[in-house]
């Protein structure tokens, strides 16, 4: 089906272990972005991408790497995992950076223990 | 101050009601306005946007943008207990090293009572 689908869905890990979030959209759009959710912080931007092989940095993003080889698909990697990078990520998309709708993933829950 | 406010809630209305929720933004140069639902666990999907001063009907909704006053508000008429979900307010920023994207606020959670 068409839509954008991040895995996993639920990931329990270590502290300072990697850890690595994919998401993958099939609508070929432009743009892809990569939000944390944290209660009180509400949705906060981490990267983004304009195309493969452009990406650059949101509001929050120490600690994280991203790499965008091909337009579906924006990996969001944890480099060494820590207890406050506990959060529901969420992957988005959209055909244009500015003013088109974002289209949001289902979110991975991930635990740092 | 955030760059994009809105009040935490929760905001409880009786099923029929007018449900107001409110958002305000820091960043004159924004010019583009969006209204995201959220239901508990799952992710965020687009409710309305606006991009001119004045009112958008979409339905039950209605979204008021001022820029101005810098503000941007959601009406939803008749409430349903289906419409109890956060709301969030989307902005579109405009970052000089690298274009616009979407400053959300915090969200406002609304509950609608039988």
């Amino acid at each position: 089906d068409a839509g954008i689908t991040q895995s996993p869905r639920y990931k329990i890990t270590e502290t300072g272990r990697q850890v690595t979030l994919m998401c993958h959209q099939t609508w070929s759009h432009s743009y892809m972005f990569w939000y944390r959710q944290d209660l009180g912080h509400g949705l906060r931007l981490i990267y983004y991408s304009a195309a493969a092989d452009i990406t650059d940095k949101g509001e929050v993003p120490d600690g994280y790497v991203v790499s965008r080889s091909k337009t579906e698909n924006f990996p969001l990697t944890l480099e060494s995992a820590t207890r406050s990078q506990t959060s529901v990520y969420f992957c988005a998309s959209s055909e244009r950076l500015t003013g088109d709708v974002v289209f949001f993933g289902q979110g991975t829950r991930l635990t740092v223990v | 101050q955030k760059e994009v406010e809105q009040n935490s809630g929760p905001l409880s209305v009786p099923e029929g009601a007018i449900a107001s929720l409110n958002c305000t933004y820091s960043d004159r140069g924004s010019q583009s306005f969006f209204w995201y639902r959220q239901y508990s666990g799952k992710s965020p999907e687009l409710i309305m946007s606006i991009y001119s001063n004045g009112d958008k009907e979409d339905g039950r909704f209605t979204a008021q943008l001022n820029k101005a006053s810098q503000y941007v508000s959601l009406l939803i008429r008749d409430s349903q207990p289906s419409d109890s979900a956060t709301y969030l307010c989307a902005v579109n920023r405009i970052n000089n090293n690298a274009g616009n994207m979407l400053t959300f606020g915090g969200g406002t959670r609304l509950m609608v009572k039988p």
